[in-house]
């Protein structure tokens, strides 16, 4: 079947625009994941969404990033006023639930560069 | 909350030799346990992953073993190939939160 999707690819920005990074989980998968990876460095949490619980937002690093899921399905973060340093690859991912644990599946990430 | 540690950042090894790689964790309340392979401008893929009620899993080459009372899993890699050259992360999750290691970086050597 499909697997996670994401959109755009690649997205070039100049400082202190706003930018939309969209995530179409796996259909059924009621958990979602946003991750930011810098340049040869590790997943940073951002922000997961589980079901209808209010979501997990303690990664975000600062209030100019938010995210939001609609019907249970296509998440969007947001990145308000770019700063050089928000250029990194944007990973969404999501899980299904089998039993007590979750098992998480990746997007192909958006690439972002702010200038 | 959970701290997921993993050893060695780099590692090295001639081809057709075997690779371990080693995550702590500190949580005992973590319950499963994936290893991801992230191959160059690539997303991260599952390869193997383990649950807390099993203390070692075999796929082909690979293998993940778990020590609950240590609070430490391993990735093991035999008759490494060149293909098999990533940067490898391990995780631990609990509640459907990950927390993931900081990744090894493996280098198999024709």
């Amino acid at each position: 079947g499909a697997g996670v999707s994401q959109s755009p690819s690649n997205k070039v920005t100049e400082k202190g625009k706003d930018v939309e990074l969209r995530c179409d989980p796996i259909s059924g998968h009621t958990a979602l994941y946003w991750y930011r990876q810098s340049l040869g460095q590790g997943l940073e949490f951002l922000i997961y969404f589980q079901g209808n619980s209010a979501p997990d937002k303690s990664g975000l690093p600062s209030d100019r990033f938010s995210a939001e899921r609609t019907g249970g399905s296509v998440s969007t973060l947001t990145i308000q006023r770019t700063q050089q340093e928000d250029s990194a690859v944007y990973l969404c991912a999501s899980s299904p639930k089998r039993g007590a644990t979750y098992e998480q599946y990746f997007g192909p990430g958006t690439r972002l560069t702010v200038t | 909350g959970e701290n997921v540690e993993q050893h060695p950042s780099t590692l090295s090894v001639q081809e057709g030799d075997s690779a371990v790689i080693k995550c702590t964790y500190s949580d005992s309340a973590s319950n499963y346990f994936p290893w991801y392979k992230q191959e160059l401008g690539k997303r991260p893929q599952l390869i193997i992953d383990i649950r807390s009620n099993v203390g070692e899993k075999k796929d082909q080459r690979i293998a993940v073993t778990l020590n609950k009372t240590a609070k430490h899993f391993s990735l093991h890699i035999t008759e490494t190939q060149p293909e098999d050259s990533a940067v490898y992360f391990c995780a631990a999750s609990n509640l459907g939160q990950f927390y993931f290691g900081t990744g090894t970086s493996l280098t198999v050597i024709p």
